[in-house]
């Protein structure tokens, strides 16, 4: 089976910093990607990873374990358009044609 | 252009209705997928068109059929719904076996009634 766990919500302060975690189980690994959406819209690619490591882009960072099943994205100076779910999802032996997501994290960001 | 186009935006049906949701890229993307999002859960994967041909059903009823008549259309036609199946129905492409990711479309939001 596949199974990806992320906490359903947070809550930070603008110009702090937030670590959302994702955990994943599947059969194959070809990827892990996060994904922003506000609410009534649609997802919108944020990142990438499939080596152990960081990737940085601007304000947002995302680590993988590929040993630990484990991934987290870093938000760093918050702002309040940041509050959004963000999606954790894997590409797993489907292939790079076939995501699977998890339930979501819904960050909250107050002044 | 780097967008998915999906219409309509929002429809209303009747459970004996016959619909049809589109979606159209101009991106080069071969491959094309069906999502639906129930409020507050994550998009389930419906089906995903590679090539122009259906390669992933993902057990999904036959009241939903999908089609990709070329490389840049994908429809989802609608036939005899339940009103469980209200939903965002999310269309993505993408191109075939390369990372990153998918482009999604801004949805349909699907009312049955």
């Amino acid at each position: 089976g596949q199974n990806i766990d992320q906490p359903t919500e947070m809550t930070a302060t603008e110009g702090a910093i937030v670590q959302i975690n994702c955990t994943y189980q599947t059969s194959g690994f070809n990827g892990l990607f996060w994904y922003q959406q506000h609410a009534g819209e649609a997802p919108t690619f944020l990142s990438y990873n499939v080596l152990d490591g960081l990737e940085e882009k601007g304000r947002f960072s995302s680590f993988l374990s590929r040993s630990k099943g484990y991934s987290y994205l870093l938000l760093k100076e918050l702002q309040m358009k940041d509050s959004a779910s963000y999606l954790c999802a894997v590409s797993g032996s489907g292939g790079y044609n076939k995501l699977i997501f998890g339930a979501g994290t819904r960050l909250a960001v107050h002044p | 252009d780097t967008e998915v186009t999906q219409t309509p935006k929002h429809l209303v049906m009747g459970m004996t209705n016959k619909k049809s949701l589109k979606c159209e890229q101009h991106m080069g993307h071969r491959a094309m997928y069906w999502y639906k999002q129930k409020a507050k859960k994550p998009p389930e994967l419906m089906f995903v068109y590679s090539y122009e041909k259906l390669s992933i059903n993902e057990s999904v009823p036959s009241r939903f059929s999908p089609e990709c008549p070329n490389s840049s259309l994908l429809n989802l036609h609608l036939h005899a719904l339940q009103p469980e199946d209200s939903a965002l129905y999310l269309c993505a492409s993408s191109h075939v076996g390369q990372p990153p990711g998918y482009t999604f479309g801004s949805g349909t939001r699907l009312t049955v009634v």
